[in-house]
C-alpha cells in the first residue's frame, strides 16, 4: 500500500535549537517525495523536494530507501519556522499522497 | 496574487442542500485537484482532473461531484449525500498530471448546519 506517516502531530522546540520532522513512506515504486508548509493564514506551497537536493530557509530533507524516509531538517529553529509541515510522496498513478502533517511550534 | 483563486473563503449551508466550491488558475496549468484537509488527517484527494473534460475519483469522492469544461475552472460541489461535509476544501493545480509540484489556492472553508 502507498502511504505516508508523520509520526509526530505536534513537535515543540526552542528557538536556535536543531529541528526534525519525521516523515515515513511506504510505496514499491521510485518514490518522489517533498515537504510542503503551510504557514499561518497563508497557503499550502512547496518547500522542497528531494530530486533537487536543495536547501530552503535552511531545512534540508535527504532520502534514505533503505530506511524508507524523508526527514526534515534544520540545524538551528527559528520562530518563523513555526508552521505546518507536510510529506507528500508522488505515485506513478499522477497522485500525490500527504501525510497527516506536523505541526511545529518554535518557543522564543 | 494570481495563480489559483478559491471563492468563497467562508460558506454556510444548511443540511441538505447541495453547495459548489469555485476554484479558478490562470496558471495555465492542465491538472487541477480537490483535496479536504481535516485536523490529524492531512489532505485528502476528492477528485482530481488530468485535462479539460476528464476527471478522475480521489480517496473520498463520495458526496462530491466536480466537472472540468473550460482548463481554467474545477468546482466542486458538496451533494446532501456527503455524511460529513463541514470541512476546509483546498483546491490545486500542476503544470501536468503526476507533477509533483503543485500549487494550492487558499481554501474555502465550508459549515454545514
Amino acid at each position: 500500500a502507498q502511504r505516508v506517516t508523520q509520526p509526530e502531530k505536534l513537535l515543540s522546540v526552542f528557538k536556535g535549537a536543531p529541528v526534525e520532522l519525521k516523515c515515513n513512506y511506504s510505496y514499491s515504486g521510485s518514490p518522489e517525495l517533498f515537504w510542503y508548509v503551510q504557514y499561518s493564514r497563508q497557503r499550502l506551497q512547496l518547500l522542497l523536494r528531494h530530486i533537487s537536493r536543495e536547501s530552503i530557509k535552511g531545512f534540508t530533507a535527504d532520502l534514505n530507501k533503505g530506511e524508507t524516509s524523508f526527514h526534515l531538517k534544520k540545524p538551528f529553529a527559528q520562530e518563523e519556522d513555526s508552521a505546518m509541515y507536510y510529506c507528500a510522496l508522488k505515485t506513478s498513478y499522477d497522485k500525490v499522497i500527504f501525510g497527516p502533517g506536523t505541526s511545529l511550534s518554535v518557543i522564543p | 496574487d494570481g495563480g489559483i483563486t478559491q471563492s468563497p473563503k467562508y460558506l454556510f449551508r444548511k443540511e441538505g442542500q447541495n453547495v459548489t466550491l469555485s476554484c479558478e488558475q490562470n496558471l495555465n496549468h492542465d491538472a487541477m485537484y480537490w483535496y479536504r484537509q481535516d485536523p490529524g488527517q492531512g489532505l485528502r484527494l476528492i477528485y482530481y482532473s488530468q485535462i479539460v473534460n476528464d476527471f478522475q475519483k480521489g480517496d473520498i469522492a463520495e458526496g462530491y461531484s466536480v466537472s472540468r469544461e473550460k482548463k481554467e475552472s474545477f468546482p466542486l460541489t458538496v451533494t446532501s449525500a456527503q455524511k460529513n461535509p463541514t470541512a476546509f476544501y483546498l483546491c490545486a493545480s500542476s503544470i501536468a498530471a503526476g507533477a509533483g509540484e503543485q500549487y494550492f489556492g487558499p481554501g474555502t472553508r465550508l459549515t454545514v448546519t
